[in-house]
């Protein structure tokens, strides 16, 4: 069975700091997601990750993906408060299952204080 | 649309009623997903439609649940008998076929059973 652990699961920092979620799965796959959620909303999708050593970038956030380790993380620079939410990893299986069934990691709320 | 839509936003039933949730996907998205959110559980995946037909339906967690997709479009997700434990959010996903192509969600619909 596919798992997807997230760490840490609760985060709280200042504005203006770095830090890194961690995202690490159990089977192969060449494809993870990145989604971000706000209070009583949707999933915002972030980043598509799409094969070994990809590398995205999108303001503050910067999303990795590490196959062979089976690790992805998603950076965060210069924290501002608006980046505060729930963020998720989800794995891809179709390269095991033959269909797209994502599988999320617990997710990591993220709070930044002024 | 422009989005997935789905309905109600909010849906609060007595216990043992049944329950319809209702997702309209992205025009031309040809496959579906259904997952559930749970503050035990997460985000699960539910069930996923390729057209009409449901090649996976190993996230139903009982008999109680079912899904239709009726001219490759708008999904009815049935919950019969409701129990408390399915209280959650119900969210709703396109992508423009199986397998490696990014998913966009709905809002979700939060359900309540009382």
């Amino acid at each position: 069975e596919l798992k997807v652990e997230q760490n840490p699961l609760f985060l709280s920092m200042q504005e203006g700091k770095n830090y890194t979620i961690y995202c690490n799965y159990s089977t192969t796959s060449d494809r993870l997601y990145w989604y971000r959620q706000d209070p009583g909303k949707s999933l915002e999708s972030l980043f598509v990750l799409l094969s070994n050593g990809a590398v995205k970038q999108e303001g503050r956030l910067m999303a990795s993906l590490d196959t062979k380790a089976r690790l992805s993380t998603l950076h965060i620079t210069a924290a501002v408060h608006d980046l505060s939410a729930t963020y998720f990893c989800a794995v891809d299986t179709s390269i095991i299952q033959g269909a797209q069934k994502l599988v999320f990691g617990q997710g990591t709320r993220l709070t930044i204080n002024p | 649309g422009a989005g997935v839509s789905q309905s109600p936003s909010n849906k609060v039933t007595e216990k043992g009623k049944d329950v319809e949730l209702r997702c309209d996907p992205i025009s031309g998205h040809t496959a579906l997903y259904w997952y559930r959110q749970s503050l035990g559980q997460g985000l699960e995946f539910l069930i996923y439609f390729q057209g009409n037909s449901a090649p996976d339906k190993s996230g139903l967690p009982s008999d109680r649940f079912s899904a239709e997709r009726t001219g490759g479009s708008v999904s009815t997700l049935t919950i019969q008998r409701t129990q408390q434990e399915d209280s959650a959010v119900y969210l709703c996903a396109s992508s423009l076929r199986t397998g490696r192509t990014e998913a966009f969600f709905g809002q979700g619909t939060r359900l309540t059973v009382v």
